[in-house]
């Protein structure tokens, strides 16, 4: 238990699909990321938010929306993907790198998804 | 573009056994993070390394940062089936992720 909870843990959908992944963080940070994890590759960063403000777009495509309502809640927002984007999404969160810390980063068990 | 290179990607090897893995690059990093990651979970971190030359122990574990802070290894000492996983080494900057070893320790 590493107090980022990812819903859901699995996912397929078509490429017609909306669909959303669910990130919460009970931890008291206030930064959060969609990180993206394929076979073969580095985790690739996504998107990174502080104190609910976009920080971090790492060219990303605009299938990918992500949502920041609050400083515990991360959503992103699944549309028209592609079978190349099937991965493992992590959502972690830490501490805001301006205050200091080492911005360690604690990580949700990830949601599966696949496209077909 | 800042990159870890991590080697080697793979390595199976006998319990009890001592073994290192090394995370290298041509950039110079304010910090170094080493995170486990077991299947079907994410990773966990195990350590920062922020100081060039720093040395730090975890249990069996040792991790280093190099004097230039742009590289860092990781060495277990009799190594044991729960040290299977993946080591993933990041770097604090822009939280630049290696492809990361995957160790398997057959018991």
């Amino acid at each position: 238990e590493t107090g980022v909870t990812q819903t859901p843990r699995h996912l397929v959908m078509g490429m017609t699909n909306k669909k959303s992944l669910k990130c919460e963080q009970h931890l008291g940070h206030n930064a959060m990321y969609w990180y993206k994890q394929s076979a073969k590759k580095p985790l690739e960063l996504m998107f990174v938010y502080n104190f609910k403000e976009q920080t971090e777009n790492n060219s990303v495509p605009s299938r990918f929306s992500p949502e920041c309502p609050n400083s515990s809640h991360l959503f992103l927002h699944l549309h028209t993907l592609q079978p190349e984007d099937s991965a493992l999404y992590l959502c972690a969160s830490s501490h805001p790198r301006t205050s200091g810390s080492s911005g360690e980063l604690f990580f949700g068990e990830g949601s599966r998804l696949t496209v077909l | 573009t800042q990159l870890l290179e991590q080697s080697p990607q793979f390595l199976s090897i006998q319990e009890g056994e001592n073994l290192t893995v090394y995370c290298n690059s041509s950039s110079v990093f304010s910090s170094l993070q080493w995170y486990r990651q077991e299947p079907g979970e994410g990773p966990v971190l195990l350590v920062t390394v922020v100081t060039g030359g720093e040395v730090k122990k975890l249990k069996r574990l040792t991790f280093q940062f190099g004097d230039a802070r742009k590289d860092s290894s990781l060495h277990i000492t009799a190594a044991q089936p729960g040290d299977t996983g993946l080591y993933l080494c990041a770097g604090d900057d822009k939280i630049i992720f290696g492809k990361g070893t995957r160790l398997h320790i057959l018991p």
